[in-house]
């Protein structure tokens, strides 16, 4: 697997709490995505960087916010939690952009909202 | 924006046989279609992709077929085990980042 981790990798947490969430890797790669996956509906964007300082919203980035200050982390924080952004959420990595290389997932953060 | 429809939602085969996943996208400056499985649990992991300048690409029992005419591309699992058991994911990119497809859910009953 590619140099990818993710932090925490479970958490419970209640509506109206913000919630940050972590990727981290090893690859120095420019890109860096983040995915929600629920069922029925597969892997959607968020948000995405293109480097340090330079993010662009995804399909569904309402409620969610990003920063990137070091090429290696790239956080992914939501401001005040509600139960419709209970998911799974998934970091990518690639090198270049999207059509231009392959794309690695880390391990994945579970996230449930009371 | 890039649109990925992906077909069957699930799919059920005999261990041996065949297995044919399809997705079609909208995009005609997509150039690149990789496919992805994810097992119970895990994340989803690259099994092969195909870039638009080739029509076919083979690794041992998986292939890939583009029409980039038609837009569409395909997965084709040969001599399917129960190891292949797993959702499989299509995607499509040019300049934007990957569009997914919702997946495939693969039974391979032994």
């Amino acid at each position: 697997d590619a140099g990818i981790t993710q932090s925490p990798r479970h958490k419970v947490t209640e509506t109206g709490t913000p919630v940050t969430l972590r990727c981290h890797q090893t690859e120095n790669h420019r890109y860096m995505y983040w995915y929600r996956q629920d069922p029925g509906h597969g892997l959607r964007l968020i948000h995405y960087s293109y480097g340090v300082k330079d993010t662009d919203k995804g399909e569904v980035s309402d409620g969610y916010s990003v920063s990137r200050s070091k090429t290696e982390d790239f956080l992914l924080t939501l401001e005040s939690a509600t139960s419709s952004q209970t998911s799974v959420y998934f970091c990518a990595i690639s090198a270049l952009a999207g059509g231009e290389n392959e794309q690695f997932f880390g391990p994945g953060t579970r996230l449930t909202v009371l | 924006g890039e649109n990925v429809e992906q077909h069957p939602s699930t799919l059920s085969v005999q261990e041996g046989d065949s297995a044919v996943i399809k997705c079609t996208y909208s995009d005609s400056a997509s150039n690149y279609f990789p496919w992805y499985k994810q097992e119970l649990g895990k994340r989803p992991q690259l099994i092969i992709d195909i870039r638009s300048n080739v029509g076919e690409k083979k690794d041992q029992r998986i292939a890939v077929t583009l029409n980039k005419t038609a837009k569409h591309f395909s997965l084709h699992i040969t001599e399917t085990q129960p190891e292949d058991s797993a959702v499989y994911f299509c995607a499509a990119a040019g300049n934007t980042p990957l569009v997914f497809g919702k997946g495939t859910r693969l039974s391979v009953i032994a």
